[in-house]
């Protein structure tokens, strides 16, 4: 079975500063991981995502993510917030199985950056 | 290309009530999937379908139907609306379905059930 555990459900950060959000999944197959952002009353979109070969990944707006499968996470990074970024952002795995590849989100971080 | 499209946004029932979510995809897509978002619970998957006239269950299916007769649509019906099943929904689709390909989102559907 899969699923993902997102750590803080609220995350505020100054302008200029890092980003870190938080992500550990289960997985008993080898994972396809994600992070998808959300502005408001808007439908999702993705942000970056893992499949196979590097384990650090980048995605748009400066974001980026390092899979660790010794410590089952994929943490999402930005070196330096943005008013812009504020959204919610969630994380993502899908695996394969014998009825079809499912989806599994994490229940979302609200990311608020203060000015 | 309009993308994912989902009529309609906003919509109230009353308990017992039937309706239809409509969700389309213009990218002829074969993987699509309805999911319910709650405060605090994420996104969950309601039911998916990997090509027309193939449709599984996800992890909350009880309550709701879908069909695929389609590649373009993927309804999803509420038979006997319950006020459990208010939420927003969001369906989604994708190019492939090994599970690696990027989801692309509709704009969701805010569902009232009274």
């Amino acid at each position: 079975a899969q699923s993902v555990t997102q750590l803080g459900s609220h995350v505020s950060v100054s302008e200029g500063a890092l980003v870190l959000l938080r992500c550990n999944y289960s997985s008993s197959v080898p994972p396809y991981l994600f992070w998808y952002v959300q502005y408001p009353n808007q439908g999702l979109q993705l942000l970056l995502k893992y499949t196979t070969g590097a384990t650090l990944v980048k995605g748009i707006n400066g974001f980026e993510a390092e899979f660790k499968k010794s410590e089952t996470s994929f943490h999402l990074t930005k070196p330096s917030a943005h008013m812009s970024d504020a959204a919610e952002y969630f994380c993502a795995v899908s695996a394969l199985s014998n009825t079809g590849n499912q989806f599994y989100f994490g229940t979302g971080t609200s990311l608020t950056v203060i000015p | 290309n309009a993308g994912v499209t989902q009529t309609p946004k906003f919509q109230v029932l009353k308990t017992g009530q039937s309706m239809t979510l409509q969700c389309a995809q213009d990218m002829n897509h074969e993987y699509m999937s309805w999911y319910r978002q709650d405060p605090g619970m994420g996104l969950r998957l309601i039911h998916y379908s990997v090509g027309a006239g193939i449709t599984d269950q996800g992890e909350v299916p009880n309550g709701y139907n879908v069909s695929r007769s389609t590649t373009e649509d993927f309804p999803l019906r509420l038979l006997s609306a319950a006020p459990s099943q208010t939420s927003v929904y969001f369906c989604a689709s994708s190019y492939g379905t090994n599970g690696a390909e990027t989801q692309y989102f509709g704009p969701g559907t805010r569902l009232l059930v009274l």
